[in-house]
């Protein structure tokens, strides 16, 4: 089974403060996203990244950062939290196909702002 | 720009009735369209994806073009298809996906 990991559950921060959201997959994937998912919204594409050191704007980038340094994690960077960013963050991947492939979701982070 | 739409935020339907979902969508070109669900406290994962026309635990989805529609149907529903439903189509080069705003189903015993 394919495995995504995301490294907190639960995180309570004060606005203004950086704030990493860790994740991690296990199955080789060269496609790893960042949505965050809000009642009433659905979940909105914030960035995404084809491949190792490469990463490209979703819909919603402004106030946030990605980086990806290896191929099986991919980080998403707040680098002044605001009260707005308080969410779910669902990180996610898949492998590279001819097709739109299957997408493996972690269990995500939930994030409070104060 | 591409976007998928979900009229319903809520629905409830007593178990064995009947159950559509309501998803349209809006793209210039060939969509590629999903259901993924959510049950309580697990998470979001696939359930169907058109290019497949497959039934996956009693629920189907067909493409409309003309209607620019792909509604999730069971005849009967369970009550453990209780759960959150999103619609989502694949665009541009990278195949990401949109995401509708989801419908909370509860199948009521």
């Amino acid at each position: 089974d394919v495995k995504v990991t995301q490294s907190s559950r639960y995180l309570v921060k004060r606005t203004g403060e950086k704030v990493f959201l860790e994740c991690v997959q296990d199955m080789d994937h060269e496609n790893m996203f960042w949505y965050r998912q809000d009642p009433g919204l659905g979940l909105r594409l914030i960035y995404f990244s084809y491949d190792v050191k490469m990463k490209e704007k979703g819909d919603i980038p402004e106030g946030y950062s990605v980086s990806r340094e290896k191929k099986e994690r991919f980080s998403l960077i707040l680098e002044s939290a605001s009260t707005n960013q308080t969410s779910m963050y669902l990180c996610a991947s898949r492998i590279e196909l001819g097709v739109t492939g299957e997408l493996f979701f972690g269990e995500g982070s939930r994030l409070t702002v104060l | 720009a591409q976007r998928v739409t979900q009229p319903e935020k809520l629905l409830s339907v007593f178990k064995g009735a009947p159950v559509e979902l309501k998803c349209n969508y809006s793209y210039s070109g060939s969509p590629e369209l999903f259901w993924y669900v959510q049950y309580s406290r697990q998470r979001l994962q696939l359930l169907l994806r058109h290019i497949s026309r497959e039934s996956i635990k009693g629920f189907t989805a067909d493409l409309n073009k003309g209607e620019t529609s792909f509604h999730l149907k069971k005849p009967f529903a369970q009550e453990e298809d209780s759960a959150m439903y999103y619609c989502a189509l694949s665009s541009g080069s990278a195949r990401q996906l949109t995401f509708g705003s989801g419908t909370q189903l509860t199948v009521l015993p």
